[in-house]
């Protein structure tokens, strides 16, 4: 079975540094790229950013440039979004999701709480 | 700020066909990129719906359906059930900001 598992939920005050995972099973990792999606309470979804994990290129959205860094590692088929300085604002659920062949979002991981609080 | 527009909410009775719109720029459904769609249910992880503007992933109802025309991308739901409640999204490519991945603003289905 093809699955995308994500790390666990976190709380962390502004300014901390934080790195959360998704773990892809059951699929040749590297002939898919992954993307990181964001949704903040009660809002709708938007693209951050993505990664091809064969030679960790990646490609953000204008919005995320330089606020968040994704990384992959293949040979523990795992992606990584971290922030070197969290803010409240990026209190959120994050997705990643599997990019398959028409650049639709095939296979989702469960979703990581990040709650930035002080 | 979403470059997909689609309408804030639809509700219907259980049984009704119901249908989602997604308005979009020429930069992106208009430059002939194809519109995926996805459904969240309350509390869960989206779900690929459709792909390709018109394909149903293995195990999806033939009750969801997609459609493209020009710059507009459309979500049928026929025959809707009391399950089908939930919030919709299209996603599609937008070359406008450097190659972005996009989705729409989300639709909320209420079945009443």
């Amino acid at each position: 079975e093809v699955q995308l598992v994500q790390s666990g939920a976190e709380m962390k005050k502004p300014g901390e540094s934080l790195r959360i995972s998704c773990k892809g099973t059951g699929y040749n990792f590297t002939n898919y790229w992954i993307s990181w999606v964001r949704q903040m309470p009660g809002k709708g979804l938007e693209w951050m950013g993505s990664i091809d994990p064969s030679d960790s290129y990646t490609t953000y959205s204008p919005s995320f440039q330089g606020h968040v860094t994704i990384s992959a590692d293949k040979s523990i088929t795992t992606a990584y979004l971290q922030w070197s300085g969290l803010e409240a604002s990026d209190t959120a659920i994050y997705y990643c999701a599997r990019m398959g062949y028409y650049y639709e979002m095939d296979v989702w991981g469960q979703g990581t709480t990040v709650t930035v609080f002080s | 700020q979403s470059v997909l527009t689609q309408s804030p909410s639809v509700s219907g009775a259980p049984g009704q066909r119901v249908t989602i719109s997604c308005s979009a720029s020429s930069s992106n459904i208009g430059a002939d990129y194809a519109v995926h769609w996805y459904q969240q249910l309350p509390g869960t992880a989206p779900k690929l719906l459709i792909y390709g503007n018109k394909n149903r992933p293995s195990g999806v109802p033939d009750r969801f359906s997609g459609s493209r025309s020009g710059t507009s991308a459309s979500l049928a739901i026929s025959g809707l059930q009391a399950e089908d409640d939930a919030d919709y999204y299209c996603q599609s490519y937008d070359t406008s900001l450097s190659g972005n991945y996009v989705f729409g603003t989300g639709t909320k289905v209420t079945v009443l």
